[in-house]
């Protein structure tokens, strides 16, 4: 079963760095994902997508602090220089065997 | 520029049916997915089907396959979510959302069912 598991919050402070995770499931470490970013009270925002190999494409006026990784099953968003309007939640998204799942979001807290 | 714009929002009674349209602009509507996406009040998103308006090819979660139907008019770019008898726990968010992996956003719907 294609699951993504994302740890539910995460904290740093202003002007540092995260790193944000997203673990896919057994037999799914090959998939492709995509991050989305929702501001409170705001709709989801496309981020990025990110391949197996770590590649990845932006979307139109993502900022370069925005960049993504991958090894094996995990994929990673990490956000640099940390600024308030990055206090979000983050989405992780696939499509696998016909259908897409979301993970359960973490919640990012700028201090 | 790619746009997804969705109807306004609904408020109905349960055991009501519903319609609701996600609209695309700027790109081939007939040769791309579109799916829906429900967010509860204060909760994650949850995927919930795709249709390839090409050939009406749809997908759909295993959790919720049978509660809704997915269509779209290929002649008018249009992608629909329907509901045949609502219940209160319908009561959120509907995005519609460009493709297997999200590069576009609809700016959602909130459909409010109560007596």
């Amino acid at each position: 079963q294609l699951v993504l598991t994302q740890s539910p919050s995460a904290s740093a402070s202003l002007g540092a760095s995260v790193n944000l995770t997203c673990t896919l499931s057994s037999g799914h470490s090959s998939a492709a994902i995509a991050w989305h970013q929702q501001q409170p009270e705001k709709g989801p925002r496309y981020l990025m997508k990110l391949n197996s190999d770590g590649s990845h494409s932006k979307g139109d006026g993502i900022p370069d602090r925005f960049s993504g990784s991958s090894s094996g099953a995990e994929r990673y968003l990490t956000i640099s220089s940390l600024q308030s309007e990055d206090e979000a939640d983050y989405f992780c998204q696939t499509w696998g065997t016909g259908i897409g799942v979301f993970g359960g979001g973490t919640k990012l807290t700028v201090l | 520029e790619v746009q997804l714009v969705q109807s306004g929002a609904e408020v109905k009674k349960p055991g009501e049916s519903l319609k609701i349209s996600c609209k695309g602009f700027g790109y081939s509507f007939t040769n791309n997915w579109i799916g829906w996406v429900r967010q509860m009040p204060g909760k994650g998103l949850e995927w919930m089907g795709i249709i390839y308006p090409g050939d009406s090819n749809a997908r759909y979660s295993p959790s919720f396959q049978g509660q809704v139907t997915i269509s779209a008019d290929k002649s008018i770019n249009t992608a629909y979510l329907q509901w045949s008898s609502l219940k209160a726990s319908d009561t959120a968010m509907y995005y519609c959302a460009s493709d297997v992996l999200t590069e576009h956003w609809g700016q959602g719907t909130l459909v409010t069912v109560s007596s």
